[in-house]
């Protein structure tokens, strides 16, 4: 596709919830990150995925969260057990080319209640 | 842990007014960049700098990297309401973006 699409755009989940959050990158693109963001701050890393290969997973808060790109296109953000915290945007970005601008999706709004 | 630190964090001016936002860091970053991001959506990149000291202009924006490659500085010369959003420095680490606190601008008409 022409973007980075994020689905869902929404998501409400009671507190002790799994939920999947799916990315969809530019198509061609190695690269993808995923991030998460509070309201009014910058997003903060949580992982990197080159194609199929997860090179870095070190922003990810506990082993709830899990994250996978099995054929290096596709990802799914994965929260197990969901908690108030991880109330948040969770974004989705892909690169063509490592250190070079990102395009980034819409984001998933998750909200535990 | 690279921190980048922007000032100032809220803005609010006037159409038509001048202004800078600054991007702070005690890291050395081999690029760095600038996003703008509107409610609901994601960033969207404005520039990448990538020599110390260069200096690179967009329209009304004016994007300095500092010499030493660790600060950055955004200039709007003539504010508008559609420059209204968060303003966003990113500093490339290795293999990932690490961001700014981020600096949200309103501009009003």
């Amino acid at each position: 596709g022409a973007g980075v699409s994020q689905s869902p755009r929404y998501k409400v989940a009671k507190r002790g919830q799994d939920v999947a959050l799916r990315c969809d990158p530019i198509s061609g693109h190695v690269s993808l990150f995923w991030y998460q963001q509070a309201l009014g701050q910058g997003p903060e890393f949580l992982t990197y995925f080159q194609n199929e290969a997860q090179l870095d997973k070190s922003g990810l808060p506990s082993d709830r969260f899990f994250a996978e790109r099995p054929e290096g296109s596709v990802s799914t953000l994965k929260i197990q057990r969901t908690q108030q915290e991880d109330s948040a945007v969770y974004l989705c970005a892909s690169s063509s080319r490592q250190g070079y601008g990102y395009t980034f999706g819409s984001g998933t709004r998750l909200t535990v209640v | 842990t690279q921190l980048l630190e922007q000032s100032p964090q809220f803005l609010s001016i006037q159409e038509g007014e001048n202004l800078t936002v600054y991007c702070n860091s005690s890291s050395v970053f081999s690029s760095l960049q600038w996003y703008r991001q509107e409610p609901g959506e994601g960033p969207v990149l404005l520039v990448t700098v990538v020599t110390g000291g260069e200096v690179k202009k967009l329209k009304r924006l004016t994007f300095q990297f500092g010499d030493a490659r660790k600060d950055s500085s955004l200039h709007i010369t003539a504010a508008q309401p559609g420059d209204t959003g968060l303003y966003l420095c990113a500093g490339a680490s290795t293999d990932k973006l690490i961001f700014g606190t981020g600096t949200r601008l309103q501009v009003f008409p």
